[in-house]
C-alpha cells in the first residue's frame, strides 16, 4: 500500500455537472500528480501541484483545475462534465524520481 | 516529443513460463523509467523504477533493464504466476521539467493455472 488514499473510489454525475476529487498524499511527500485513464488506455496527465503551485499542465482545457493544500492534500475539479470524462481518475505523490499511485476514482458521466 | 511504446499489448502464458514484457521510448534522454502493475479497476503499484545510470535493477522475480541508447527496456519475469495476471506499464519522465510520466498502453498478461 502506497500511503496515496483517493476518495471517492466510484462516483456517477450527469452530463453538464461538476465534480471534485480528492487526494491524500503520502507523508513528507511535497508534490502531487493527477492523471486520466480511459479504458484500456495508459495514464494521461492532467497536471501537477509542487507546494500548491501549479507546476505543469498537460494536453486538457480549463474546465480541469485543481488546488493543493498546505498539508499536500490535492483536489480535482472539473467543470460541465461531458459524456467522455468518464474515466479512472489517478492522483500521485512523488518522491526522489518514483511516483506512488493511489487507488484511483472512476468517474461516469451518464 | 516523447512517445512510450508497449508491445505485446497482450499475452497469454501457462503457470511457471518466463516471460518478457517490453517497453520502448523515442527520446532517449530520459532521467529514469519505472514499471507499474494495474490490477483491473485498480490503481497503479510501482514494480521498479531504473535510474538513468542503471542497466537493471531487480525485485523477486522481477528483473527491468534499460538501454538508453537503443530507446528500449524489457521487464523480464520468472516462473510466472496466475497471481501475475494483470496490465504492466512502463513510463517515462517528459522531457520538459513539468513532472509529467508518459506512460506506454500497457501490456495486459494473463497466466493460467
Amino acid at each position: 500500500e502506497t500511503g496515496v488514499t483517493q476518495s471517492p473510489t466510484h462516483l456517477i454525475k450527469t452530463r453538464g455537472q461538476q465534480v471534485t476529487l480528492r487526494c491524500s498524499s503520502q507523508s513528507g511527500h511535497n508534490t502531487v500528480s493527477w492523471y486520466q485513464q480511459a479504458l484500456g488506455q495508459g495514464p494521461q496527465f492532467i497536471f501537477q501541484y509542487y507546494r500548491e503551485e501549479e507546476n505543469g499542465r498537460g494536453n486538457f482545457p480549463p474546465r480541469f483545475s485543481g488546488l493543493q493544500f498546505p498539508n499536500y492534500s490535492s483536489e480535482l475539479n472539473v467543470n460541465a462534465l461531458e459524456l467522455d470524462d468518464s474515466a479512472l481518475y489517478l492522483c500521485a505523490s512523488s518522491e526522489q524520481g518514483k511516483a506512488f499511485f493511489g487507488q484511483g476514482t472512476r468517474l461516469t458521466v451518464v | 516529443k516523447q512517445e512510450v511504446t508497449q508491445i505485446p499489448a497482450a499475452l497469454s502464458v501457462p503457470e511457471g513460463e518466463n516471460l518478457v514484457l517490453n517497453c520502448s521510448f523515442t527520446d532517449s534522454a530520459i532521467y529514469n523509467l519505472q514499471w507499474f502493475r494495474q490490477d483491473p479497476g485498480k490503481g497503479l503499484t510501482s514494480l521498479l523504477l531504473i535510474q538513468s545510470s542503471q542497466r537493471e535493477q531487480t525485485s523477486g522475480r522481477l528483473n527491468a533493464s534499460l538501454d538508453k541508447s537503443s530507446g528500449r527496456s524489457t521487464l523480464y519475469i520468472a516462473a510466472s504466476q496466475p497471481g501475475d495476471s494483470a496490465t504492466y506499464l512502463c513510463a517515462v519522465p517528459d522531457s520538459g521539467n513539468t513532472g509529467k510520466l508518459i506512460f506506454g498502453q500497457g501490456t495486459t498478461l494473463q497466466v493460467k493455472p
